[in-house]
């Protein structure tokens, strides 16, 4: 059983630049929830996608936007990337009915220069 | 106030050691109580999860919520150098916004 999976493992990317990030979630959830964390922080939640809608947001300005396809997988867009951005930005998928309990990727590392 | 609170650590200890890791949080609200264990470089592995109130065991580990006080625990009985990791507390309330709010982690070494 596949567990979520997420490419790329690492970016590198420069000030300004536009990154896309990918998701697969776990066989049998429909659900996806992006998380960013910062080094020696926890998880801090940017959005929550569920039936190809967005259906919470976090405190994240609007050059974070994200789209849920018909196969539940989920992309995590960023424009204008600033040095700040760089993180852990991690997907977690979670069933219709207990979207509570939710199992995390192994992330991507994502470095702004 | 921050809405979960969790002593970054770092906690070291003797393997066979019984490790303690607690968080408290604010929010009410909040009925789901979960731990993940952080590798380093890693996702997040979902360890346990409690429903409201109550203890839960799992093998060596147990996890503890008290609303009354707004207090969470996390044993770790007879640890092993492998359960060296950060550990994450997180809480969600149920229903309507099912994000999770994540305290910082401790990181636990526990040395042979």
């Amino acid at each position: 059983d596949a567990g979520v999976t997420q490419s790329p493992t690492h970016l590198i990317k420069t000030r300004g630049q536009q990154v896309t990030l990918r998701c697969s979630p776990k066989s049998g959830h429909d659900t996806v929830s992006w998380y960013q964390q910062a080094l020696g922080q926890g998880p801090q939640f940017i959005f929550q996608y569920y039936e190809e809608e967005e259906r919470q947001r976090g405190n994240f300005p609007d050059r974070f936007s994200g789209h849920q396809f018909p196969n539940y997988s989920s992309e995590l867009n960023v424009n204008a990337l600033l040095l700040g951005d760089s993180a852990l930005y991690l997907c977690a998928s979670s069933s219709g009915t207990t979207k509570n309990i939710q199992y995390f990727g192994a992330g991507t590392r994502l470095s702004v220069l | 106030q921050k809405e979960v609170e969790q002593d970054p650590g770092p906690l070291s200890v003797p393997e066979g050691a019984i490790v303690s890791l607690n968080c408290t949080y604010s929010n009410s609200a909040f009925q789901y109580f979960m731990w993940y264990r952080q590798y380093s470089r890693k996702g997040p592995e979902l360890l346990m999860y409690t429903y409201s109130s109550g203890n839960k065991e799992d093998g060596r580990f147990t996890a503890q919520v008290d609303k009354s006080s707004k207090y969470i625990s996390l044993f770790i009985r007879d640890s092993q150098p492998s359960d060296s990791a950060t550990y994450l507390c997180a809480m969600s309330v149920q229903g309507g916004s099912e994000k999770l709010v994540f305290g910082k982690g401790t990181k636990l070494t526990v040395n042979p």
